[in-house]
């Protein structure tokens, strides 16, 4: 089973700084790696697919990069409402598995 | 507009089998390419997969599950359905099915996707 660990596990942060939250697998995954975002009380929603692919209706501070088994989200200019908890998660191989989750607060 | 909905118990007791039903629209599960997940989350903790059907009824299963599990799909009724047996209290928490699209197949001839929409969950208690 692939291992996502997520860094940090917490981040306050003031409007409009920058965001960055990393996933490491622990195998290589490739691309497959995506991110949501997760508000309390409500479903995942996702925001970045295979590692950096841009979702139809997702602002576009948000970003991925990475391959293999180092993947990053980036946040470029905070907003109130991204008040959060984001989470990876790979499909590139069986069972899929998710990472712990960062929760992003807003100061 | 692809929508899924989760239905089932709110509470079921240690032991007892637990059935819950993912009512879609949007999308047929006969088309190919697609599929259902069933994803979990116990209260305050990260998310666990469970369980996937293709649109040819190829179905995976957690290991973690895989001996409790059952999904099935129902096309003409748009309904996916997951049956978990011999549930216990560390079963608690909420329960989401999500749709699935295969993007690409790998070099291996796996599949690759992203879970792009996912329900609004239900809660699922199991306590005596």
């Amino acid at each position: 089973e692939i291992v996502l660990t997520q860094s940090p596990d917490f981040q306050s942060v003031t409007p409009k700084e920058k965001v960055t939250i990393t996933c490491r697998a622990s195998q290589s995954i490739g691309s497959s790696l995506h991110w949501y975002q997760q508000k309390p009380d409500q479903s995942p929603k996702l925001l970045i697919k295979f590692a950096s692919q841009s979702i139809s209706g997702v602002p576009s501070r948000f970003s991925g990069s990475g391959s293999g088994t180092d993947f990053t989200l980036t946040i470029n200019g905070l907003e109130a409402e991204d008040a959060a908890t984001y989470f990876c998660h790979q499909s590139g191989s069986l069972p899929w598995t998710f990472g712990q989750g960062t929760k992003v607060e807003i100061k | 507009q692809i929508t899924l909905k989760e239905s089932g118990p709110m509470v079921v007791k240690p032991t007892q089998t637990l059935t819950l039903t993912c009512t879609f629209s949007g999308f047929s599960l006969s088309t190919s390419r697609v599929g259902v997940a069933w994803i979990r989350q116990p209260p305050g903790k990260a998310l666990e997969w469970l369980a996937l059907i293709y649109w040819d009824n190829s179905k995976r299963y957690s290991p973690s599950v895989k001996t409790r599990v059952t999904i099935t799909k129902d096309t003409s009724k748009n309904q996916v359905v997951l049956t978990m047996t011999s549930m216990d209290p560390v079963d608690t928490g909420t329960y989401y099915c999500a749709h699935f699209f295969i993007q690409y197949y790998d070099s291996s001839g796996y599949p690759q996707g992203a879970v792009d929409i996912w329900g609004q969950g239900t809660g699922i208690t199991v306590s005596s």
